[in-house]
């Protein structure tokens, strides 16, 4: 069975250093989605891709984070200038259809010192 | 804004006894509404989920009921197992977004 993947699966960085965070979606999906999850809490939606451009955001995706996707595979998240707050376990998920099931990654846990 | 409230924040349950997790959300425009079970350290993965068209769905010893009139939702876990213990997620969503719950966390005991 398909399945979303991320690398790296453990980064850590300085602060104020830049992160890019990868996603290969599902082949056939169309909907991308990061979300993050600060350890030991609810996992928060911070944005979502479709056609090429961003579709929805929320207000922790502010003009630190973007997103790209390079190529006809890849999905990345970008981190320009790392805070302590960022430290948190980065999923992405997709889906082929916008309101069906979102399939999550494995996350990328992001530690900022 | 949106919000979607979870209920209880922990569960212990004996082994083959039921297990019931409440969510109410906020949005009315909410119409979709997955579950995801975490285990420590992994994926959130779905379980069940349910349409707003639909008042409940069962699949084996896992059920979701919904009140749209309430904006209630909830999972019932019947016969429990020790596999059963993890981290439990509801979600709503209507747009493209999951607006997730806080988390229950089931210890099933053997």
């Amino acid at each position: 069975e398909p399945e979303v993947t991320q690398t790296p699966s453990h980064q850590v960085t300085q602060m104020g250093q830049e992160v890019i965070l990868r996603c290969v979606p599902i082949s056939n999906h169309l909907y991308f989605y990061w979300y993050r999850q600060i350890l030991g809490q609810k996992v928060e939606f911070l944005v979502s891709f479709y056609n090429n451009e961003i579709s929805e955001k929320s207000e922790i995706f502010d003009d630190q984070f973007s997103v790209e996707r390079p190529d006809g595979s890849n999905f990345t998240l970008k981190i320009r200038s790392t805070k302590l707050e960022d430290s948190a376990m980065y999923f992405c998920a997709s889906t082929k259809n916008r309101q069906e099931t979102q399939y999550f990654g494995p996350g990328t846990r992001l530690l900022v010192l | 804004g949106e919000n979607v409230e979870q209920h209880p924040s922990t569960l212990s349950v004996q082994e083959g006894d039921s297990a019931v997790i409440k969510c109410t959300y906020s949005d009315s425009a909410s119409n979709y509404f997955p579950w995801y079970k975490q285990e420590l350290g992994k994926r959130p993965q779905l379980i069940i989920d349910i349409r707003s068209n639909v008042g409940e769905k069962k699949d084996q010893r896992i059920a979701v009921t919904l009140n749209k009139t309430a904006k209630h939702f909830s999972l019932h876990i019947t016969e429990t197992q020790p596999e059963d213990s993890a981290v439990y997620f509801c979600a709503a969503s209507g747009t493209y977004k999951y607006i997730f719950g806080t988390g229950t966390r089931l210890k099933v005991l053997a």
